[in-house]
């Protein structure tokens, strides 16, 4: 099955450091990822559709400027958090959906990157 | 607004039971819904996916229903075992395919031996 990766696992940084977490698609092209952010015991909540070779879509209350989203090739995604802050803390989930399969089908999720913010 | 409602944040089942999870939405029209796994500390896992013109999908031991008229799906595991115990997480896609999912807040589910 289609496998996708995430890096670091997880990552603790100092508060107005910034933060880099990469999305892979293994073994499919995937010209389209998600991003997600779950905190504890909420749902996962969409944050961005990054579209490779161009800019990426953001979910309305999500700061573009502080969460860049780079989709530079069809198995890469990368998310960076920008200045981070205590409240950015959280469990970062990316997804892709192998398109070659036909546009209805499941997301592929990564494993998540844990977040801490000192 | 639109809402994605999971019937219980915890269900505790018997082992060999059937376990019946509800996934509820309001002012939505999707095309299709999904159910995921997840685990603590790790991504969710794809389960099932139904279409608006199904009734109901089945997976060996997992059985989902749609009903698009009460706006409600059914996800049901039965001779449920330890090793099912996760949490359960609805999602819906409105739009076409390269749109993201939103998620129900989930169902923690616990089988006791």
């Amino acid at each position: 099955g289609a496998v996708v990766s995430q890096h670091p696992s997880w990552v603790i940084c100092k508060s107005g450091t910034s933060v880099k977490i990469e999305c892979r698609s293994l073994d499919f092209q995937a010209t389209t990822m998600f991003w997600y952010r779950q905190f504890p015991k909420q749902s996962l909540m969409l944050m961005a559709t990054s579209n490779e070779g161009s800019k990426a879509t953001y979910e309305q209350g999500v700061e573009k400027d502080k969460f860049l989203i780079n989709h530079a090739s069809l198995t890469l995604s990368t998310l960076t958090v920008t200045s981070a802050h205590p409240e950015d803390s959280s469990f970062y989930i990316c997804s892709a959906r192998d398109f070659g399969r036909g546009p209805y089908n499941e997301q592929f999720f990564g494993p998540g990157t844990r977040l801490t913010v000192l | 607004s639109q809402k994605i409602e999971q019937n219980s944040e915890a269900l505790n089942i018997q082992e060999g039971k059937t376990a019946t999870l509800t996934c509820n939405y309001t002012n939505y029209s999707p095309a299709y819904l999904q159910w995921y796994r997840q685990d603590p500390g790790r991504g969710p896992v794809f389960l099932l996916l139904i279409r608006e013109n199904e009734k109901e999908k089945r997976k060996e031991r997992l059985k989902v229903t749609f009903d698009t008229t009460l706006k409600q799906s059914l996800f049901h595991i039965t001779a449920s075992q330890p090793a099912d115990s996760a949490t359960y997480l609805c999602a819906l896609i409105t739009g076409g395919g390269a749109d993201g999912l939103t998620f129900g807040k989930g169902t923690h589910l616990i089988i006791q031996p």
